[in-house]
């Protein structure tokens, strides 16, 4: 159980463009979704914390209008990155906490972003 | 800033040998805490979970939890090189609010 999936897993895009990332729980019920990024080597960061029907909070430096999030339902989270660029270039990974049980947040498999 | 702080690493021991990584925190409010293995290129994945003081084991991995030294320990007996990944600690401290450690690089040698 405690399933979360994340699509696609990769991803190539050109510098300028949009890139949406889906994240399911396929098995739960989740009204908070994590989205985190990590460049290589390095720790995770946390991005955006998205409840289910409301806005995102956003974590201090991460641009809201870049990282557009949507939790429109109990098992779907999007992240979308917009105008990127290769700085964006990263490893994306959202996580979900079951509505039901204990605290356990649990990830996805993750994207890898490429922008050229 | 509530903080999580864990020895970077890397952590070796040998094959069958038990590996012990530490964790401890700033936040005392903190009320549970977890442990993830990750592989390199790869995502989080939860190991345990530990809510109160003491010790849970399940297989061959042990949480222990000491609030009043705001510690968190995990023990793996047995070590495979198959666990050689990087250990994040997680301390829950209300709201949704989650503080990862940068981790510890475990390295079992075959």
């Amino acid at each position: 159980g405690a399933v979360v999936s994340q699509h696609p897993s990769w991803v190539i895009c050109k510098s300028g463009t949009s890139v949406k990332i889906e994240c399911r729980s396929l098995d739960f019920q989740a009204t908070t979704m994590f989205w985190y990024r990590q460049f290589p080597k390095q720790s995770l960061m946390l991005m955006a914390t998205s409840n289910e029907g409301s806005k995102a909070t956003y974590e201090q430096g991460v641009e809201k209008d870049k990282f557009l999030i949507n939790h429109a339902s109990l098992t779907l989270s999007t992240l979308t990155v917009t105008s990127a660029h290769p700085e964006d270039s990263s490893f994306y990974i959202c996580s979900a906490r079951p509505l039901a049980g204990g605290r356990e947040q649990y990830f996805g498999p993750g994207t890898r972003l490429t922008v050229t | 800033q509530k903080e999580v702080e864990q020895n970077s690493g890397p952590l070796s021991v040998p094959e069958g040998a038990i590996a012990s990584l530490n964790c401890t925190y700033s936040d005392r409010g903190s009320q549970s805490f977890f442990w993830y293995r990750q592989y390199s290129g790869k995502s989080p994945e939860l190991i345990m979970s530990i809510y109160s003081n003491g010790d849970k084991e399940d297989g061959r991995f042990t949480a222990q939890l000491n609030k009043a030294s705001q510690y968190v320990s995990l023990l793996i007996r047995d070590s495979q090189p198959s666990d050689s990944a990087t250990y994040l600690c997680a301390a829950y401290s209300g709201t949704y609010k989650y503080i990862f450690g940068t981790g510890t690089r475990l390295k079992v040698l075959a």
